[in-house]
């Protein structure tokens, strides 16, 4: 069963261009983070967002989470080619148990 | 120097065959976990160990193993490995009470 769905799956934007990924749940979470994974590699924490409205700034992205902490959202603020990657949501529901969201592949073109 | 190694980075081996991927952190987190992606890169967890002790093993047939000798480590071994086992395995740790593991770099195994 999935408990995240991601939305879009795929983007592909043009550098400079605004984006904004959803994660989306029926489950509360005690928390939820996000990640950047590369090809080859593992995934990157990006964030952890703990409180339901809560609002967290990474540079260009930002993210939050919902009050209800049942989804998030990830708002990339002009593009770069850099920010290409898998961007993964993963939520916390039992101790030490994390469900992973189902991926949105961002392509950022120069 | 790397927080979270896995070795071997790619493994290719028979349908039938035993084999073993080794973990280590050197960040003295107390939980480790393993975690499988699949072809359509979903990520899942298969175990979570705290402190050399298990405490989550979610659905995952008991082909496979983890054994933690000790807080650093945490080794994963696959018997009788099938052609579904193939995927990308993720080791990763994280501090007790945190929620948020830092992931090592994936050992891609493939079974023909």
């Amino acid at each position: 069963t999935q408990l995240l769905e991601q939305s879009p799956q795929f983007l592909s934007i043009q550098e400079g261009e605004n984006l904004t990924v959803y994660c989306n749940s029926s489950s509360v979470f005690s928390s939820l983070q996000w990640y950047r994974q590369e090809p080859g590699e593992g995934p990157v924490l990006l964030v952890t967002v703990v409180t339901g409205g809560e609002v967290k700034k990474l540079k260009r992205l930002t993210f939050q989470f919902g009050d209800a902490r049942k989804d998030s959202s990830l708002h990339i603020t002009a593009a770069q080619p850099g920010d290409t990657g898998l961007y993964l949501c993963a939520g916390e529901v039992v101790y030490n148990n994390l469900f992973f969201g189902t991926g949105t592949r961002l392509t950022v073109i120069p | 120097d790397t927080a979270v190694s896995q070795t071997p980075k790619y493994l290719v081996t028979q349908m039938g065959n035993d084999k073993s991927i080794k973990c280590e952190q050197n960040l003295g987190h107390d939980t480790m976990y393993w975690y499988k992606q699949d072809s359509k890169k979903f990520l899942k967890i298969m175990f979570s160990y705290n402190n050399k002790e298990l405490i989550i093993n979610e659905t995952v047939p008991n082909r496979f193993s983890p054994k933690s000798p000790d807080k650093a480590h945490l080794n994963l071994h696959i018997n009788s490995l099938e052609l579904g086992d193939s995927a990308v395995y993720f080791c990763a740790s994280s501090p007790s009470g945190t929620m948020s593991p830092g992931f090592g770099p994936g050992t891609r195994l493939t079974v023909l």
